[in-house]
């Protein structure tokens, strides 16, 4: 495609559900980012991709959290036991590489009730 | 951690000024530097990149320079339009994540 697409775009849930947020990057895009944006703060970064592998998860908040990129292309966030406090707009960002420009989608928004 | 400040958090300004955002950085070793916008209820469109080996990049009416010495960024937007109203956003880092400011919401009144 033509961007980063994100989906859902929505997504309702109820506290202590599981929920899995996709993204498709860029084609070609080696690098792949997560991040998490609260109201009226800046996004804040989870996990990086490169390639097929996690080489950075240091911004994961706890185990609840984990995130796939099993063939280097797509990847999945998987949030177990939902809580309200994980409500937020989950962004993914793709580039060429590690120092390149990265690109946003438009941003899966998270609301656990 | 590195922490981003940017300033002003907000902007009015009537349409056709020229204006600065700023933004700056606690840890001056930022390996490359990006400006963002967005809109309300969007994702994020990137304006400009600022790799390791540069100092400014322009597009259009706009120019963002980065003074890594000092770990600071400014964005200056010539002739401001209404169309320019969006929250912007700069980012930096090491290159395998990028931090963040909480952004500069401008408006421009026509």
């Amino acid at each position: 495609g033509a961007g980063v697409s994100q989906t859902p775009s929505n997504k309702v849930t109820e506290k202590g559900k599981y929920v899995e947020l996709r993204c498709d990057p860029i084609s070609g895009h080696t690098a792949l980012y997560w991040y998490r944006q609260s109201l009226g703060q800046g996004p804040e970064f989870l996990i990086y991709f490169q390639g097929t592998g996690a080489a950075d998860d240091s911004g994961l908040p706890n185990d609840r959290f984990f995130a796939v990129r099993p063939e280097g292309s797509v990847s999945t966030l998987k949030i177990q036991r939902t809580e309200r406090g994980d409500s937020a707009v989950y962004l993914c960002a793709s580039s060429p590489g590690t120092a390149a420009e990265a690109f946003f989608g438009q941003g899966t928004r998270l609301t656990v009730v | 951690k590195q922490e981003v400040t940017q300033i002003p958090a907000a902007l009015s300004v009537p349409e056709g000024e020229n204006l600065v955002l700023n933004c700056s950085f606690t840890d001056s070793a930022i390996y490359n530097l990006q400006w963002f916008r967005q809109d309300p209820g969007k994702g994020l469109t990137s304006l400009l990149l600022i790799q390791s080996s540069q100092r400014e990049q322009t597009s259009g009416r706009l120019n963002a320079s980065l003074d890594k010495s000092s770990g600071r960024s400014t964005l200056y937007i010539a002739a401001s339009q209404p169309g320019d109203s969006a929250t912007y956003l700069c980012a930096g880092g090491p290159g395998n994540q990028f931090y963040f400011g909480t952004g500069t919401s401008l408006t421009v009144i026509p």
